[in-house]
C-alpha cells in the first residue's frame, strides 16, 4: 500500500513570495490533515479535512495561508505572502477514521524563507 | 483547550535497561491517545494508541504504554532499550471532535 505522498521535499523562497505544497493521501482515507512543525516543537494542526469539507481550520493563519481538497482526494496548501516565521516542515497526514483512526504521515516539505 | 505535556526534553538510557518517556494530557471527555516516533529526516511513524479497553497498550518494536485516567498520563515504556530506539518521540491526544494536539517531543538517546 502506498503511503502519503508530498511534494516538493524542500523549498527555499524569499519573504513575500508565494509557495504551494501538494499532498496525496493514502487511497480511501477520508480525513486529511496539514501540520506545521517548527524546529524543536511538535506538529501543530493547521487544517483538517473530512472528504472535501473543512472540519477544523482554527489555527490556520487565514490572511496568508489557504488550503483546498478538491474532489476529496489530494490537497494543496498555499502560503502567500510568506514570512520568515513560516520556515518549518509542513506535514500532511491522512486517516480512515477522524476519531480513533491512526494518522499516517508523509515525509514532509521543509520550507526555508529567507 | 486540550494540551499535551512531555516534561522531559531528553531521556538517556543505557542499552538493555528499561526506558520510560513521560506524557500527561488535558482534554474534555474521553481521550484518544497516541505515540509517534520520528527518525532524522523522516516522517512521523505510528507506535501505538489507546482508544478504550485495557489500560496497557502494546505497540510496534516492543513498546507499550499505560493509560492512567486519574493521573491523566500515558507514559511510553520498553523493558529493554536498543540503540536503534534512539529517536524523537511525540505523544498526542485527540478529542471527541477529532482534533489532535501533539506534545513538543522527547529525544531518546540509548547508549551502548
Amino acid at each position: 500500500e502506498a503511503g502519503v505522498a508530498q511534494s516538493p521535499r524542500y523549498k527555499i523562497i524569499e519573504k513575500r513570495q508565494s509557495v504551494a505544497f501538494w499532498c496525496n493521501p493514502i487511497s480511501g482515507h477520508a480525513t486529511l490533515y496539514w501540520y506545521q512543525q517548527i524546529l524543536g516543537q511538535g506538529p501543530k494542526l493547521l487544517i483538517q479535512f473530512q472528504n472535501n469539507g473543512v472540519v477544523d481550520d482554527s489555527q490556520l493563519p487565514k490572511d496568508r495561508f489557504s488550503a483546498e481538497r478538491l474532489k476529496g482526494v489530494d490537497s494543496t496548501l498555499k502560503i502567500q505572502p510568506a514570512k520568515l516565521e513560516d520556515s518549518a516542515v509542513y506535514l500532511c497526514a491522512s486517516s480512515l477514521d477522524p476519531l480513533g483512526g491512526t494518522q499516517y504521515f508523509g515525509p514532509g516539505t521543509r520550507l526555508l524563507v529567507l | 483547550a486540550q494540551s499535551v505535556a512531555q516534561p522531559e526534553d531528553q531521556v538517556n538510557v543505557a542499552e538493555g535497561n528499561p526506558l520510560t518517556v513521560k506524557c500527561t494530557y488535558s482534554v474534555s471527555g474521553n481521550p484518544y491517545l497516541f505515540w509517534y516516533v520520528q527518525y532524522p529526516n523522516r516522517g512521523l511513524q505510528f507506535l501505538l494508541k489507546y482508544i478504550t479497553g485495557d489500560n496497557l497498550v502494546k505497540g510496534s518494536y516492543g513498546f507499550e504504554a499505560e493509560f492512567n485516567k486519574s493521573q491523566t498520563s500515558f507514559h511510553l515504556k520498553k523493558p529493554s532499550a536498543l540503540v536503534s530506539d534512539s529517536a524523537l518521540y511525540f505523544c498526542a491526544v485527540r478529542d471527541i471532535t477529532g482534533k489532535s494536539t501533539f506534545g513538543d517531543g522527547t529525544t531518546l538517546t540509548v547508549k551502548p
